[in-house]
């Protein structure tokens, strides 16, 4: 168990819907990062929040937004959303923002769009 | 910008042979290089990292990888491998940007 948690652990919905996705990272770190793990395109960084901003950007579309909240849980709003969004999807955390610290990954959301 | 190649997506290899699991990046910088694997239905673990220092980096459960600047190379080894290492494993990059990347992945079938 890394101490980070994310809810729900399966969602199903329909295309054109709007989910949100919600990550707890482990206790004292401020650093969280989302990252979506589908079979074709791998696992790709989507963005990284520190301490409720902003630090870094992935390959994150227009239709996702994410935000950090003042004690530090996450969420990832995914809408308009289409097949090709249905993939795992991880949340990180770590204490530093640093590129060299050591990420904590939550057990996953697997999103399923019908 | 960064990539990360991991060579072969599926590796088998028998009970108690050497495990190799190869990892290329391309940087204009020096990078930060992390190996992690990620077991059936469950999020990804850190088996190892390098940072600065010693190029050789030991892990968890009797891996280590060893940076190699002139091949570009991070390849993961394990002298020995068990039943509980069939896992998916992925080698990883991120700059100081903090952009983090990641390899597809190599899917590691241990044969009894």
């Amino acid at each position: 168990d890394s101490g980070v948690t994310q809810t729900p652990k399966h969602l199903i919905t329909a295309t054109g819907q709007r989910v949100t996705l919600r990550c707890s990272p482990r206790s004292g770190d401020l650093s969280v990062y989302w990252y979506q793990q589908s079979l074709d395109q791998g696992l790709q960084f989507l963005i990284q929040y520190y301490n409720g901003e902003e630090r870094a950007k992935g390959n994150i579309l227009e239709r996702f937004s994410a935000q950090q909240f003042p004690d530090l849980h996450s969420e990832l709003n995914l809408s308009s959303l289409e097949l090709g969004d249905s993939a795992l999807y991880f949340c990180a955390s770590s204490v530093d923002p640093k590129a060299a610290d050591t990420q904590y990954f939550g057990p996953g959301t697997r999103l399923t769009v019908l | 910008a960064q990539s990360v190649t991991q060579l072969g997506s599926h590796v088998s290899v028998s009970e108690g042979a050497l495990v190799l699991l190869r990892c290329n990046y391309s940087s204009s910088v020096p990078p930060y290089l992390f190996w992690y694997v990620q077991y059936p239905n469950q999020g990804l673990q850190l088996l190892l990292k390098y940072t600065t220092g010693a190029t050789l980096v030991k892990g968890i459960n009797g891996f280590e990888a060893e940076f190699k600047k002139s091949e570009t190379s991070f390849h993961l080894t394990k002298p020995s491998a068990h039943r509980s290492d069939a896992a998916e494993y992925f080698c990883a990059v991120s700059e100081p940007g903090n952009q983090f990347y990641f390899g597809t992945g190599t899917s590691l079938t241990v044969i009894p």
